[in-house]
């Protein structure tokens, strides 16, 4: 069965430099998520899709920005990168909102930040 | 307040014999869903088992059982028969599911297990 596929899976930036992570949902699906998972931490909730329009806001940085396409991938944009941006980012996606629609995860992009 | 709390940093467990990880939620949702997930060194999130709030029964897949005790607020995980390849972090998260809520899942900080030989 197809999975979520996040691209690129490795990515190394410098200080400052613009970094852009593409999710691709399992067909049909019509909601994304992203999460942030630092070195040793859980991962945290940073904004979501649902039918291309943004549905929740976690604790994303003002340097971040992300949208949702027709085709329903998801891009998150991160700019002015910062050494503390190292992380594992995971991006989820679902059939609808609510009880019982299961998030499935992608395998992650891990950024690191030099 | 922290929703999800997992207060056991480090698990080990001898190869073969079962292991229970605690987790313990904060909701005032009345709906909502509880979720372990494996994480090996690779870093992929793998869904072990759901249990809803509204589910009279303990989850149970395969070798994973959910001990759900609602008026504890507690979802403990038990690995039956632990193998080598259970030596991976385990996290416990909520989702809470009403339709006003958010959909987004909250994570504890996780439980290291190590399974010995």
């Amino acid at each position: 069965a197809a999975g979520v596929i996040q691209s690129p899976r490795h990515l190394i930036k410098e200080k400052r430099e613009t970094a852009t992570l593409k999710c691709y949902p399992i067909p049909r699906h019509d909601t994304v998520y992203w999460y942030q998972q630092g070195p040793g931490q859980d991962p945290q909730f940073l904004i979501s899709f649902y039918e291309k329009m943004q549905s929740d806001k976690g604790s994303i940085p003002d340097r971040f920005s992300a949208q949702q396409f027709s085709d329903y991938h998801s891009e998150l944009n991160m700019s002015s990168l910062e050494l503390g941006d190292s992380a594992l980012y995971f991006c989820a996606s679902s059939l609808g909102r609510g009880q019982g629609y299961e998030q499935y995860f992608g395998p992650g992009t891990r950024l690191t930040v030099t | 307040a922290q929703k999800i709390t997992q207060t056991q940093p480090g698990m080990f467990v001898q190869e073969k014999e079962a292991v229970t990880l605690d987790c313990t939620y904060d909701t005032s949702d009345p709906s909502y869903g509880l979720f372990w997930y494996k994480q090996p060194s690779s870093g992929e999130m793998i869904f072990l088992i759901y249990q809803g709030s509204y589910d009279q029964q303990n989850a149970t897949e395969g070798r994973y059982s959910l001990n759900f005790q609602k008026a504890r607020k507690s979802a403990n995980l038990v690995i039956s028969a632990s193998q080598l390849g259970d030596s991976a972090m385990y996290f416990c998260a909520m989702r809470e599911e009403s339709l006003w809520a958010g959909n987004q899942f909250y994570f504890g900080t996780g439980t290291s297990l190590t399974v010995i030989p």
